[in-house]
């Protein structure tokens, strides 16, 4: 029973380009989160996904950020023209939905992301 | 706005002491809380859930309280051992889903 898989590990960018981060939830859960941990702070929320909806946003970047959960495939985090302060670490997380009483949030491994 | 803080930032003990992580949250109306492990570099491994209407979840030599009414949750580790070595996240839940996490705890258990 595989966990949440994140990929790719390490994504290095120059500024300007875009940056592509995929997350595949555990099987069976219907819920994603994304976080992001900026380098000596705490993990902060960006976007809460169901299959093919946003359900809250509000800690994403107004723009540049954008995130999906398509109905077939894995989450994606985009974030387009890369600047430096984009550098950190990228966490999705997932849950079984309103089948799981108990919302417990499972993460995967994140991904690193460096703006050079 | 919920804000969670971890108490102390940093603890470094012998290995075999008995140790206790604080976590406190200024919103009561939580629905769960979570204890996380991180290693360097590393995700996050979930140590233990708390459903606002638990007071305590134990798991081997984990045992991690709630008092709601208080805005108060501790991780009591027994008998630490090197590999206890790590951060420790607590973070808290609300009908938002979305997980508010504090800054963390940077245990290091000397042999």
């Amino acid at each position: 029973n595989a966990g949440v898989m994140q990929n790719p590990r390490h994504l290095v960018r120059r500024r300007g380009q875009e940056a592509r981060l995929r997350c595949s939830p555990m099987k069976g859960h219907s819920h994603v989160y994304w976080y992001r941990q900026l380098p000596e702070e705490g993990l902060k929320f960006m976007v809460y996904l169901q299959k093919e909806n946003i359900i809250d946003e509000s800690g994403m970047p107004k723009e540049r950020f954008s995130a999906e959960f398509p109905k077939e495939g894995p989450s994606i985090l985009r974030i387009q023209q890369v600047v430096r302060g984009d550098s950190a670490a990228y966490f999705c997380a997932s849950s079984p939905g309103d089948r799981g009483l108990t919302y417990e949030q499972y993460f995967g491994p994140g991904t690193r992301l460096t703006v050079t | 706005k919920q804000e969670v803080t971890q108490i102390p930032a940093a603890l470094s003990v012998p290995e075999g002491e008995n140790l206790v992580l604080n976590c406190s949250f200024t919103d009561s109306a939580i629905y769960n809380l979570q204890w996380f492990r991180q290693d360097p570099g590393k995700g996050l491994t979930s140590l233990l859930l708390i459903q606002s209407s638990q007071r305590e979840q134990t798991s081997g030599r984990l045992n991690a309280s709630l008092d709601k009414s208080s805005g108060r949750s501790t991780l009591y580790i027994a008998a630490s051992q090197p590999g206890d070595s790590a951060t420790y996240l607590c973070a808290v839940s609300g009908s938002a889903r979305q997980l508010t996490f504090g800054s963390g705890t940077q245990l290091t258990v000397l042999p």
